[in-house]
């Protein structure tokens, strides 16, 4: 059973380009939640999705970022025109339903030049 | 609110020596604790949880931690360090609501 996966490992983009964050969840987990780390920094919780909702989306910005987890595929985190402060690690967990655990990806480092 | 506070953003023992890392929470209500380990660039692992079973909850890699209602704490603790415990540790709560509040994080260095 292959754990939670993220997409790529690390991103470099430009001032004003777009970043794509991929998250594929644990087999049989139907939640999936996204979390920031800046440096010197805990984790900060983003969003928190399950199949084709949003659940709690109290911890995203509230521009230039958004989340979807479609019926099929990956769960994406999309932040447009990014900017400097967005450079940090991203991190995806998933957990099954009824169970209050979250297994946690290896994290995208994006990189804002 | 729910909030985590670690005492010692950096902690540093000698190989054999006990660990301590301090974890004090904030809740109105019961919650669920849990202890993360992250080793450079990568993800976090669980370490070991408490769902309000036993109070003492034993995790992997011979780690465990003790929940202490009257102090609000879930301290982390390992009778002797090792090397491949360099690492940061992260306490989070989570009260039902999905989300997990993570402190800020301790940095463990194990000296030889």
């Amino acid at each position: 059973n292959a754990g939670v996966m993220q997409n790529p490992r690390h991103l470099v983009r430009r001032r004003g380009q777009e970043a794509r964050l991929r998250c594929s969840p644990m087999k049989g987990h139907s939640h999936v939640y996204w979390y920031r780390q800046l440096p010197e920094e805990g984790l900060k919780f983003m969003v928190y999705l399950q199949k084709e909702n949003i659940i709690d989306e109290s911890g995203m910005p509230k521009e230039r970022f958004s989340a979807e987890f479609p019926k099929e595929g990956p769960s994406i985190l999309r932040i447009q025109q990014v900017v400097r402060g967005d450079s940090a690690a991203y991190f995806c967990a998933s957990s099954p339903q009824g169970k209050n655990i979250q297994y946690f990806g290896a994290g995208t480092r994006l990189s804002v030049l | 609110a729910q909030s985590v506070t670690q005492l010692g953003s950096h902690v540093s023992v000698s190989e054999g020596a006990l660990v301590l890392l301090r974890c004090n929470y904030s809740s109105s209500v019961p919650p669920y604790l849990f202890w993360y380990v992250q080793y450079p660039n990568q993800g976090l692992q669980l370490l070991l949880k408490y769902t309000s079973a036993a109070t003492l909850v034993k995790g992997i890699n011979g780690f465990e931690a003790e929940f202490k209602k009257s102090e609000t704490s879930f301290h982390l603790t390992k009778p002797s360090a090792h090397m491949s415990d360099a690492a940061e540790y992260f306490c989070a709560v989570n009260l039902g609501s999905e989300k997990l509040v993570f402190g800020k994080g301790t940095k463990l260095t194990v000296n030889p």
